[in-house]
Order: C-alpha cells, then structure tokens, then sequence
C-alpha cells in the first residue's frame, strides 16, 4: 500500500508569519493529494488538493506544491492568523486503487497572537 | 445544508454488545468511507464503498462490518466490541474517485 509521512507533528509561529507543513509518499503511482482541516470537535474540511499533473495550486493564503520526482508535497499558508489554529492532515490516492485514502499522522498547528 | 450526519455523538458500551453507529448524507454522493482517529496514528480507512452494494476494505478492516444498501446511508456495525476499537470515528462521502470527501462531526466510542 501507501505510506504517507508528515512533518513536523507540532509547528508553532507567531501571526502573520509563514507556515509549512511537509509530507512525502512512498508509492509513485499516487495521483491525488489532498489536504485536510480538522478544528477541535470536528470532522476534517478539505482545505486545498492537487493532481500529479500540476506542480503548484493557490487559493488566497493557502498553497500546496508538489514534487513527483522526490515524492512529496507541501502545504504553505501565508499572513498566518489565530483561526489557522488547527491540526492539518495531507493524504494521498492513486486511480488503480479506486475508494482508498492514506493520511498522514497529522500537523497540531498553533497560530500564536 | 449539505451534511454527513453521524449518530450517535458519544457512546460508553461495554466489551461484546453489539453496536452500530449510523452515517447519512444528503448530497447524492457515491462514495462513502469510515475512518477512525487515534492519537499520533492520523486517521485510518476502516472500509469504503463505491456505490451501493459495492464495499471494500480498508487499512484496519477487522472487527467492523458495513453495508450499503442505500446510497445516502452507511452504516458501521461492531459486532462484539472490544476495547482495542476506543477511538473517535468519523464518516465520510464524496462524489467518486479523487474528489473531495466531505466528512462528518465524528462519533467518539468508548469499550470497557
């Protein structure tokens, strides 16, 4: 199967400053990355994904970039603010396993004011 | 509202009663998934289906079982509970493959 590995588990930064949380993936044939927000007493919220034939996708603060070659992907958000508060998850997918979602062990992010 | 509803929230049971925690979604979604959540292990596919009558296993399948005999609902059933499956479970759907899944408040089960 997949192994998914995210790091770090724990990022603290001061609001407005930068953060990134980085994941790679064992499995070449993954094609589909998509990053999830899961605040205190909630589900996961899909927050950004890209497909392997795209290096970068952004949306406002958020950006994700992937690298096929080196096997891995990394979230960024920009002008952090108290709100971004939250445990991140990246996962990963590939087409020939049609249903199946590996996550990595999750990012506890915590915005500092 | 489209929503993944999961009942119930919260529940205490005790080791081999048998116990089944409901999923329905109101956006005609294929797909649907059940995850549980333990701390430092992320979140774990437990079973998944495609579509209705179509169910698949996941990374940690055993002890569970799923049926869809309807689109909109998913259930997961412990048969005889044991202590090992405390966790936070969470459902989920999505319109197919490589699309979003759209996942529920979480149900937290607890085993004596």
């Amino acid at each position: 199967g997949e192994n998914v590995e995210q790091h770090p588990s724990t990022l603290s930064v001061q609001e407005g400053d930068s953060a990134v949380i980085k994941c790679t993936y064992s499995d070449s044939a993954s094609n589909y990355f998509p990053w999830y927000k899961q605040e205190l007493g909630k589900g996961p919220q899909l927050i950004i994904d890209i497909r392997s034939n795209v290096g970068e996708k952004k949306d406002q603060r958020i950006a994700v970039t992937l690298n096929k070659t080196a096997k891995h992907f990394s979230l960024h958000i920009t002008e952090t603010q108290p709100e971004d508060s939250a445990v991140y998850f990246c996962a990963a997918s590939k087409g020939s396993t049609l249903g199946r979602l590996y996550f990595g062990r999750g990012t506890q992010l915590t915005v500092w004011p | 509202e489209a929503q993944v509803t999961q009942n119930p929230r919260y529940l205490i049971t005790v080791t081999g009663k048998k116990l089944t925690v409901t999923c329905s979604q109101n956006m005609n979604h294929e797909y649907m998934s059940w995850y549980r959540q333990d701390p430092g292990l992320g979140l774990r596919q437990i079973y998944y289906s495609m579509n209705v009558e179509a169910t698949d296993k996941g990374d940690v399948p055993e002890g569970y079982k799923v049926s869809r005999k309807e689109k909109r609902n998913f259930p997961l059933i412990l048969e005889s509970p044991s202590p090992n499956q405390t966790s936070l479970y969470f459902c989920a759907s999505g319109q197919g493959r490589h699309q979003p899944q759209h996942f529920g408040d979480g149900t937290r089960l607890s085993i004596l």
